[in-house]
């Protein structure tokens, strides 16, 4: 089946180091993104992808990095320079890079910072 | 005034009840309009498209009011799988622009 997966589930974290989180995708979808959730806020963009190699820089890209060197593929590092990194993060894809295009999910990474 | 609110809730709601659901957008050039759904620690999942004739896909019934700049989503004969987070999410055009409200909590009790 198709669809996009990320890994890990759930990871912790020392304060100062720099953690990826993956996110591969079998959609043939062109674009990506990726969110963060925090409790009782909307989803907030980070990155996003239109195409390989090439990216930019979301509401909230302070502290975080992503490469797009393959289509499936659209890493997100979380820095040691990111102050509050304890969140949900949600990578998601889109067909065509167009407001009209849902977004699918994967089922997200949990960064939990000790 | 964030730009897209919805009512937190939580909604708690017998089965078989009809509840509905508000949202308020401010750009008015937005130009798509979507509820998903989500459950407790998972991904959102698209719920419906919203379109501006209104629309139907079995118990739920999605409505949008341009001059108003509202989105409604009705829930009828409620079921207990139900009960989940419905967010309100509006495009602004390009993938990017594509903004979430916090979302509505739903619980729906035998």
């Amino acid at each position: 089946d198709g669809g996009i997966t990320q890994s890990p589930k759930y990871l912790f974290r020392k304060e100062g180091q720099n953690v990826t989180l993956s996110c591969e995708q079998n959609l043939n979808h062109d674009a990506m993104y990726w969110y963060r959730q925090d409790p009782g806020q909307g989803l907030r963009l980070i990155y996003y992808s239109q195409i390989v190699n090439d990216f930019q820089k979301g509401d909230i890209a302070e502290g975080y990095s992503v490469s797009r060197e393959k289509k499936e593929s659209f890493p997100l590092t979380v820095t040691s320079a990111q102050k509050n990194p304890t969140a949900f993060y949600l990578c998601a894809s889109t067909l065509v890079y167009s407001g009209a295009n849902v977004l699918t999910f994967g089922a997200g990474s949990r960064l939990t910072v000790l | 005034r964030k730009e897209v609110e919805q009512d937190p809730g939580p909604f708690n709601v017998p089965e078989g009840a009809t509840v509905a659901f508000n949202c308020t957008y401010s750009n008015s050039a937005s130009q798509s309009f979507f509820w998903y759904r989500q459950d407790c620690r998972k991904e959102p999942k698209l719920l419906m498209s919203v379109y501006s004739s209104g629309n139907e896909d079995g118990r739920f019934t999605a409505q949008l009011n341009r001059a108003s700049q509202y989105i409604s989503l009705l829930i009828r004969d409620s079921k207990l799988s139900d009960s989940a987070t419905y967010l309100c999410v509006v495009n602004q055009g390009g993938g990017f622009k594509t903004i979430f409200g916090a979302g509505t909590r739903l619980f729906v009790k035998a």
